[in-house]
């Protein structure tokens, strides 16, 4: 059974902290997504990682994809109030072919001013 | 422009009750799926359509029915609600890109049973 492990689950900051969020299996993904939700909302693609040590930057946040295509983290730097959300990790179950994803658990972060 | 909506945001209902969800999406994509979201936020999924046939179908009680239009409507109907189905329920919709389905997420609808 495929299954995202994520750590921590919960995490409560001050603005301008660094934090990393980590996605760990046993099992190999073809590819890793990452999804914030903010209440009340449909969680929002951040990023997509598919070669294994990938890095993809998107402003203040950093996507690894580990080398061997079992994990991914994310690091923020200098983190905001706006950057408070649950984040989720997403992997495709089997071959991929039906669009079915695996999430994880989620890590919910606050920022707090 | 919405890219997934749902309707409705919230619902509030009783043991018993049949009820429905609908979802639109106008990103053009062929695969929508239906996901509950527990009170502890895990996402999981519930059924899939690719172009209007069901090609996910998930351990669901058949008391939840998801029904296809068209492959820009998705919509989800259940019957004799319990208590349990109260949850989030998100309709998304996703087109394969190089074997990766990256996912759109409607706005989601409070279900609430009392």
């Amino acid at each position: 059974t495929q299954l995202l492990e994520q750590s921590p689950q919960f995490l409560s900051i001050q603005e301008g902290e660094n934090l990393t969020v980590y996605c760990n299996s046993s099992s190999v993904f073809s590819s890793l997504q990452w999804y914030r939700q903010e209440p009340g909302e449909g969680p929002v693609l951040l990023v997509t990682v598919v070669t294994g040590g990938e890095v993809k930057k998107l402003k203040r946040l950093t996507f690894q994809f580990g080398d061997a295509r079992k994990d991914s983290s994310l690091h923020i730097t200098a983190a905001q109030p706006g950057d408070t959300g649950l984040y989720l990790c997403a992997g495709p179950h089997g071959s991929g072919n039906t669009g079915k994803l695996i999430f994880g658990q989620g890590t919910t972060l606050q920022v707090k001013p | 422009d919405t890219a997934v909506s749902q309707t409705p945001k919230y619902l509030v209902t009783q043991m018993g009750n049949d009820k429905s969800i609908k979802c639109e999406q106008n990103l053009g994509h062929d695969t929508m799926y239906w996901y509950k979201q527990d009170s502890k936020k895990f996402l999981k999924i519930m059924f899939s359509y690719n172009n209007k046939e069901l090609i996910i179908n998930e351990t669901v009680p058949n008391r939840f029915s998801p029904k296809s239009p068209d492959k820009a409507h998705l919509n989800l109907h259940i019957n004799s609600l319990e208590l349990g189905d109260s949850a989030v329920y998100f309709c998304a919709s996703s087109q394969a890109l190089g074997g990766v389905y990256e996912q759109y997420f409607g706005p989601g609808t409070r279900l609430t049973v009392t």
